[in-house]
């Protein structure tokens, strides 16, 4: 089965606090796609980043890196030094073949809230 | 680059009537899709357009939902007649052709069936 699963469904920590927000998935494809969008309050999904299947090496971008390790099929998010801003629902995302077509399969998704 | 644009932004009607939501992908985009997501869900594919032809959409619900996409630029979802747990916001995606290319989101189409 192709699925992704975000096992924190809220999160709740202080400003400043770094967190880290969990993703498994599960495929039976070689190559594949990962992705994390943010989900802000005013509903769109923006696109934070994407990670194909050959390419384990771990980003940072500020204060969000991402752990991917295809041994126990994750890939991570971290906060670093969290900001009211970074309030938000996230996914998780898995771009797979899915019935002869490449579809993008979503986690249930974690709410995020940081408190000032 | 514009962004994908969707409208309306809000809609509520009652039960049995009729809506239509509309989507313009962002330039050059050959691939458009719309989701439904419900409170507390992740985004769910209704169909996925690859130019003006259907590729997906076998989660459509075709007894009352319809979409097009006739020149293969913007595209429009109908509900005909809505029911109450049609209450949902409607996401419309565009992206590049290529398995690698990143779905880029609009703002969404937050429905509400009374």
């Amino acid at each position: 089965a192709q699925k992704v699963t975000q096992a924190q469904t809220e999160i709740s920590v202080v400003e400043k606090e770094d967190v880290t927000l969990d993703c498994v998935y599960e495929t039976r494809d070689t190559t594949y796609y990962l992705f994390w969008y943010k989900q802000p309050p005013s509903g769109e999904l923006v696109f934070l980043i994407r990670r194909n299947s050959f390419d384990e090496q771990n980003e940072i971008s500020g204060r969000y890196s991402w752990n991917f390790q295809k041994s126990t099929s994750s890939f991570n998010f971290t906060i670093t030094a969290s900001q009211v801003v970074d309030s938000a629902v996230y996914f998780c995302a898995l771009r797979a073949l899915i019935q002869g077509a490449q579809k993008l399969v979503f986690g249930q998704g974690t709410r995020l809230t940081i408190n000032p | 680059e514009a962004g994908v644009a969707q409208s309306p932004r809000y809609k509520i009607i009652e039960k049995r009537q009729s809506v239509a939501f509309w989507c313009n992908p962002i330039s050059g985009h050959a691939t458009l899709y719309w989701y439904q997501q419900i409170l507390g869900q992740g985004p769910k594919l209704l169909i996925q357009f690859q130019n003006n032809g259907v590729v997906d959409d076998s989660q459509l619900p075709k007894d009352r939902f319809s979409a097009e996409r006739l020149k293969g630029v913007d595209s429009t979802l109908k509900i005909q007649p809505a029911k109450l747990e049609d209450s949902a916001v409607y996401l419309c995606a565009s992206r590049r052709q290529g398995p690698g290319e990143t779905q880029y989101f609009g703002p969404g189409t937050r429905l509400l069936v009374l």
